[in-house]
Parts: C-alpha cells; structure tokens; sequence
C-alpha cells in the first residue's frame, strides 16, 4: 500500500503564475488534509476535504486559493498569481475517517521566483 | 474550537540525556492525541497517538507520551536521545480535524 503520494517535490513559479499541487491519498483514505508550513514556523490547517467535498476551509486565504478533491483522481491545491509569500511547504494527509491519525506525504516545496 | 500550545520551540539536550516535550491543549470536547516528528526536508511521520485506554503511550524509536485528562496535557519523553533524534516535533490533537501545535525544534549535542 503505497504512501500519501504528492507532486511534485519541488515547484518553482514566477509571480502571477498559477500553482497546481497534488495529492494521492493512500489507497481506501476519503479523507484529504491540507497544511502550509512556512519556514521556521509551525504547520497551519488550510483545508480538509472529503471526496466532492470541502468539509472545512477555515484556514484557506479567501482569495486565489482553491482545492478540490473529486471522485476520482488526486487532491489538487490550486493557487492562482502566486506571490512571494506563497513560497512554503505544502504537506497533505489522508485519513480513513475524520477521528484518526492522518498519514503524511513528502511535501510540495513551492518557490515563487 | 481546539487548540494546541507547545510550550517550547527549542530544546537543546545532550546525546544520552532524557528529554520532555510539553504540549497543552483545549477543547470542549474530548479528543484524540497524537505526536509526530518531522526530519530535515522530509513530511510528517507518526510517533504515537491516544485514542483511548491506558494514558501512558509508547511509540516509536523509544518515545511515550503521558495523557493527563486534568491537566489537559500530552507530554513527550524518551530517556536517552541519540543524534538521530534532532528534528522538530510537533503535538496535534483532532476531533474531526487534526489541528497542530507550533512544534518544538530538539537538537541533540554530541
């Protein structure tokens, strides 16, 4: 059973670029976690999604951030006209059920140039 | 609404001593604990996680964590650190939703 699967690694974007990262969860996971952790800090809830739907997006910017997780296919966090400050890691998890440990990917490392 | 407060962001220590991570929640219901660790560059790995039962939790690589109801703590030991053990750790708690404390850095000294 593979791991959460993200891609990719590492993104670099220039300003006003649109990022698109992805998220495979394990394999009978519905339940899908996005984090920001920005350098030196902790990691900061963004969005937690079921299959076709978001559950909570209480931590997402309001503006030129979206995420998706379909029926079928990855998780996709969307983040249109990147700005410098949007550089960060950017970790997913999935769970089986809400009330569980959540299992980490590898991270997408987003550099806005 | 939960929250997580890890009372140290740094911990020096040195190889073979014992180390503690404090880590203090809030919430107005009950919820399920967990550690993680997270190594230079790489995600988030689990530690050891309460769900229930007995409040003392063993993990891995020699880590346990203490649930104290009362106090509303979840406190991380290991007796003796190796160099292997530097790396940030972070306490998370989750009715529904995992929600991170800031992470303590441990950075263990020859």
């Amino acid at each position: 059973n593979a791991g959460v699967m993200q891609n990719p690694r590492h993104l670099v974007r220039r300003r006003g670029q649109e990022a698109r990262l992805r998220c495979s969860p394990m394999k009978g996971h519905s339940h899908v976690y996005w984090y920001r952790q920005l350098p030196e800090e902790g990691l900061k809830f963004m969005v937690y999604l079921q299959k076709e739907n978001i559950i909570d997006e209480s931590g997402m910017p309001k503006e030129r951030f979206s995420a998706e997780f379909p029926k079928e296919g990855p998780s996709i966090l969307r983040i249109q006209q990147v700005v410098r400050g949007d550089s960060a890691a950017y970790f997913c998890a999935s769970s089986p059920e809400g009330d569980t440990e959540a299992f980490f990917g590898q991270g997408t490392r987003l550099t806005v140039v | 609404a939960q929250s997580v407060t890890q009372l140290d962001s740094q911990v020096p220590v040195f190889e073979e001593a014992p180390v503690e991570l404090r880590c203090n929640y809030s919430s107005s219901v009950s919820v399920y604990l967990f550690w993680y660790v997270q190594y230079p560059n790489q995600g988030l790995q689990l530690l050891l996680k309460y769900l229930s039962g007995s409040t003392l939790v063993k993990g891995i690589n020699g880590f346990e964590a203490e649930f104290n109801k009362s106090q509303t703590s979840f406190h991380l030991r290991k007796p003796s650190v190796h160099i292997s053990d530097t790396a940030e750790y972070f306490c998370a708690v989750t009715r529904y939703k995992l929600t991170f404390g800031g992470g303590t850095r441990v950075l263990v000294k020859p």
